[in-house]
């Protein structure tokens, strides 16, 4: 399978401990997306890279979420201190030319 | 501020019938829109997209109608199966400098009964 793929696919964490999420979007897209879905929502934008260089972040990435993606090829998502509040099907995204194809999610519940 | 507006939020039609979701927008400088299908536990998954220069695009029993004039659009899906119960989203997308992210209607759930 040569779609996005993410890991994990489903976390459970207490409140105030640090979680990281992976992505490894398909081979030869360099742009690459996080989004965060909560229930009963669509997606909404967190951040973006192009290539090795995140360009853009949404005022919903507070200052406990930080996102990498060395080399230009596999991202990390990582939240500090994590809240009942974050608890969202987190997805990742990555585009060639027009369309952005998505992975299957990391769903996060903080308890 | 919601950017895209979605509806109806639920959706139950009779299988072989049509199924029919509506998205308004209000930021004339959309110019990409995508309509998305997610299944429980899965992303979403790219249906059918189209530019504002074209007022109706169709591929198999999916049809988007688009209405610039009235910032609107629409999915139509012609007779409707079991198997297209899912989540529907439409989106929207300003081009040119900039992410290309995508803005997100909040979801229709359509349950096509037999």
């Amino acid at each position: 399978d040569t779609g996005v793929s993410q890991d994990p696919r489903h976390k459970i964490t207490k409140r105030g401990q640090n979680v990281t999420f992976r992505c490894d979007p398909i081979s030869e897209h360099n742009r690459l997306y996080w989004y965060r879905q909560t229930l009963g929502q669509g997606p909404e934008f967190l951040t973006y890279f192009q290539n090795e260089a995140q360009l853009e972040k949404s005022r919903l990435l507070s200052d406990r979420f930080s996102a990498e993606r060395p080399k230009g090829s596999f991202s990390t998502l990582e939240i500090q201190r994590t809240e009942q509040g974050d608890s969202a099907m987190y997805l990742c995204a990555s585009r060639g030319a027009d369309t952005q194809y998505f992975g299957p999610g990391t769903r996060l519940t903080v308890l | 501020q919601q950017q895209v507006k979605q509806s109806p939020q639920s959706l139950i039609v009779q299988k072989g019938g049509i199924s029919i979701i509506n998205c308004a927008y209000e930021n004339t400088a959309f110019d990409y829109f995508p309509w998305y299908q997610q299944f429980p536990g899965k992303g979403p998954a790219l249906l059918i997209a189209i530019r504002p220069d074209v007022s109706e695009k169709k591929e198999g029993r999916f049809t988007i109608s688009f209405n610039k004039s009235a910032k609107q659009f629409s999915l139509h899906i012609m007779d409707s199966q079991p198997g297209d119960s899912a989540t529907y989203f439409c989106a929207a997308r300003e081009s040119g400098a900039g992410s290309y992210q995508l803005t997100f209607g909040k979801g229709t759930k359509l349950s096509v009964i037999p």
